[in-house]
């Protein structure tokens, strides 16, 4: 299994600030015959699903604010919030989907300073 | 619009069964993987594994392999999670959702989540 590791566990940003979460697999998501990685993001807020946020590491959901952006390749990625609202006080997951399990990260707990 | 509706919070007992659903809407719904995620209380995401909606076929994570049953019926869009006998550690709640497509299965669609507990 491919293991995903966020950091830092949680994490406290003012307001306008930015926000960085970095996850890390155990090996290699990025499939070379087309060069994607096979990598996406998600918020959880305190009571409500997951959201997607990020997928192919860098592809924003349509609706998800320009705010969010995703980076990385290999088995380093980063999600960026450019400056923090108030409405991104979440946890945020990780997930591979290259190859099955498709696992999740730990989650990163991001909150107001 | 598409939804994913799961059946209502559940209370059993260690060792009966149960089966919970997940009605998909708004799209169709034979031709996507639907994915089952556990989450248990204050813990992180676990991925259960995928049935196709469109023919059954199965991918179990390794880890809840023969503990836990997916099935699907298509004429009427639900897919199952069944339990032959609960087990404590089986507390937590288990989200359905809608893979993308067979060759990228990040979730894009999320059920709102059915809260199992399994308490003597």
């Amino acid at each position: 299994d491919i293991v995903m590791t966020q950091s830092p566990a949680s994490l406290a940003v003012s307001l306008g600030e930015r926000a960085t979460i970095n996850c890390k697999s155990s090996q290699s998501v990025l499939y070379s015959s087309n060069n994607k990685n096979y990598l996406a993001w998600y918020q959880q807020k305190p009571g409500q699903p997951p959201k997607l946020l990020i997928y192919w590491a860098s592809t924003r959901e349509s609706g998800v604010p320009d705010r969010f952006s995703g980076s990385g390749s290999g088995t380093d990625f980063t999600l960026t919030i450019s400056s923090l609202q108030a409405e991104d006080v979440a946890v945020y997951f990780c997930q591979q989907y290259h190859s099955t399990p498709d696992t999740f990260g730990q989650g990163t707990k991001l909150e107001i300073k | 619009e598409v939804q994913l509706v799961q059946s209502g919070a559940e209370v059993k007992k260690p060792g009966e069964s149960l089966k919970i659903s997940c009605e998909g809407s708004g799209f169709r719904f034979t031709n996507y993987w639907i994915v089952w995620v556990r989450q248990m209380p204050g813990k992180g995401l676990e991925w259960m594994g995928f049935i196709y909606a469109g023919g059954s076929d199965t991918k179990y994570s390794p880890s809840l392999q023969g503990q836990v049953t997916f099935s699907v019926d298509k004429s009427i869009s639900t897919a199952y999670l069944q339990w032959r006998s609960l087990k404590a550690s089986d507390s937590a709640m288990y989200y359905c959702a809608r893979a993308f497509d067979t060759s990228a299965t990040y979730i894009d669609y999320w059920g709102q989540g059915t809260l199992v507990t399994v308490s003597s």
